[in-house]
């Protein structure tokens, strides 16, 4: 299986802020690489798909970069709204797996 | 608006069975291959398993594969997890979740959600 590795697991930053979170994937997986947002006690939702591709309704400060093994998610301008937890999953494979997440709090 | 609504979660003993059902609406469910994903506080996001929009091709997760079976009713616009064999590790919230193209392929990643059907199993 392809294993996901996301960095860093936990980040504080302040509304306003740009905030970077990484994912690195164990072998090449072209830009078949996703990003989501989960708020406590809801389902995760799609924030960027094929590494750079915002999702229909999600706000442009939002963006995603990177092919190959190495993709990157943006925040710009931190709002309120943002703090949560993101996950990458590549959808490389049929075996789909997901980084172990990153929980983004305020400062 | 796209619908996927999860039941059939419970407390069940180890070794036990239990089968989950998504009734989903809102959009043409023939159409779209679906998925299972759970999530429990020490293993993070796990994808468990997927069916083809007609129900011809299955994938599963190495850590459910033999136990668990996805299937689906296009009739009754519903897909289903039937969980044998559970174990202590096989305790966490499981999601409905669509695949998002609508054609004989397989995407890969999810734009709709259910709400999730908390499953615990426990002696």
């Amino acid at each position: 299986d392809i294993q996901m590795t996301q960095s860093p697991s936990s980040l504080s930053a302040s509304v306003g802020d740009r905030v970077t979170i990484n994912c690195r994937a164990s072998q090449t997986i072209s830009s078949h690489l996703n990003w989501y947002q989960q708020k406590p006690g809801k389902a995760p939702e799609l924030l960027i798909y094929a590494a750079s591709s915002l999702q229909g309704g999600v706000p442009s400060r939002f963006g995603g970069g990177g092919s190959g093994t190495d993709f990157t998610l943006t925040i710009n301008n931190l709002q309120p709204e943002d703090f949560a937890t993101y996950y990458c999953q590549q959808s490389s494979s049929n075996f789909i797996t997901f980084g172990q997440g990153t929980r983004l709090q305020s400062k | 608006q796209v619908q996927l609504v999860e039941s059939g979660g419970g407390v069940v003993q180890p070794g036990r069975s239990l089968r989950l059902s998504c009734a989903a609406s809102g959009f043409s469910f023939s159409n779209y291959a679906m998925h299972w994903v759970r999530q429990s506080p020490g293993r993070g996001l796990e994808w468990v398993a997927v069916i083809s929009y007609d129900g011809s091709i299955e994938y599963y997760a190495d850590s459910v594969k033999g136990r668990f079976t996805i299937s689906r009713d296009n009739s009754k616009k519903t897909v289903y997890l039937r969980m044998n064999s559970l174990r202590a590790e096989d305790t966490a919230v499981y999601y409905c979740v669509r695949d998002t193209i609508s054609s004989g392929f397989f995407s890969n990643y999810f734009d709709f959600w259910g709400q999730g059907t908390l499953v615990t199993v426990s002696s």
